[in-house]
């Protein structure tokens, strides 16, 4: 079945520490990879992508990604989190041509000041 | 416009009424997504529309739910004989090529509440 676990519901983090959330993924095909942030009131952000080529993406805000095929995994990182950082991250997976893209619950990130 | 536009942003309904949500994509973008999210979840694929027509409907829950874009641009999510079960927040995203579901701009959602 096609699926993708995100396996912390909730992530607390001092201001200005390093950041790692987690993804796995199950996926019959060559997958597509992303993220997305989710603000208070605002709509769902890319922030990365994975499409093929260099496995460590970069994207907006100083985040990366690093795409793992032999652990199925897709984690996000930023070397400093900033109060600003303060959202919930989803995780989403989908084939070139499949725009049903197959979603995490996400990881609700706390900044402790 | 500038960004995807989705109204109302709350809805509050009885069980059994109707309810057309609305979604207003970034001008130009031809194709156009409905999801659901439901509290503590990702969002769940719902339709797709790629111009005027529904290119794949295989999201919808039922035979309750129904969306159309009838001029490519503006699309109306309809309910009928809403559940409570349908309380969720139902997010709208557009994309301006085909094929590319993940790089799509999202709505900042309507939060539909059936009482």
């Amino acid at each position: 079945a096609q699926s993708v676990t995100q396996p912390d519901i909730h992530i607390t983090v001092s201001e200005g520490a390093s950041l790692e959330l987690r993804c796995n993924y199950s996926y019959g095909a060559t997958p597509y990879l992303f993220w997305y942030v989710q603000s208070p009131g605002q709509g769902l952000q890319l922030l990365l992508k994975y499409f093929s080529g260099d496995t460590l993406v970069q994207g907006i805000k100083g985040f990366e990604a690093e795409f793992k095929r032999s652990q199925s995994s897709f984690n996000l990182r930023k070397p400093s989190v900033h109060w600003s950082d303060a959202a919930e991250y989803f995780c989403a997976v989908g084939g070139r041509s499949n725009y049903q893209l197959i979603w995490g619950a996400g990881t609700k990130l706390i900044i402790k000041p | 416009g500038a960004g995807v536009s989705q109204t109302p942003s709350n809805k509050v309904t009885e069980k059994g009424k109707y309810v057309e949500l609305r979604c207003d994509p970034i001008s130009g973008h031809t194709a156009l997504y409905w999801y659901r999210q439901s509290l503590g979840q990702g969002p769940e694929f719902l339709i797709y529309f790629q111009g005027t027509g529904a290119a794949d409907d295989s999201g919808l829950p039922n035979d309750r739910f129904f969306a159309v874009r009838p001029e490519g641009s503006v699309s109306t999510l309809k309910i009928q004989r809403t559940e409570r079960g349908d309380s969720a927040v139902y997010l709208c995203a557009s994309s301006s090529a085909v094929g590319q579901g993940g790089e799509a701009f999202f709505g900042q959602g309507t939060r539909l509440t059936v009482v």
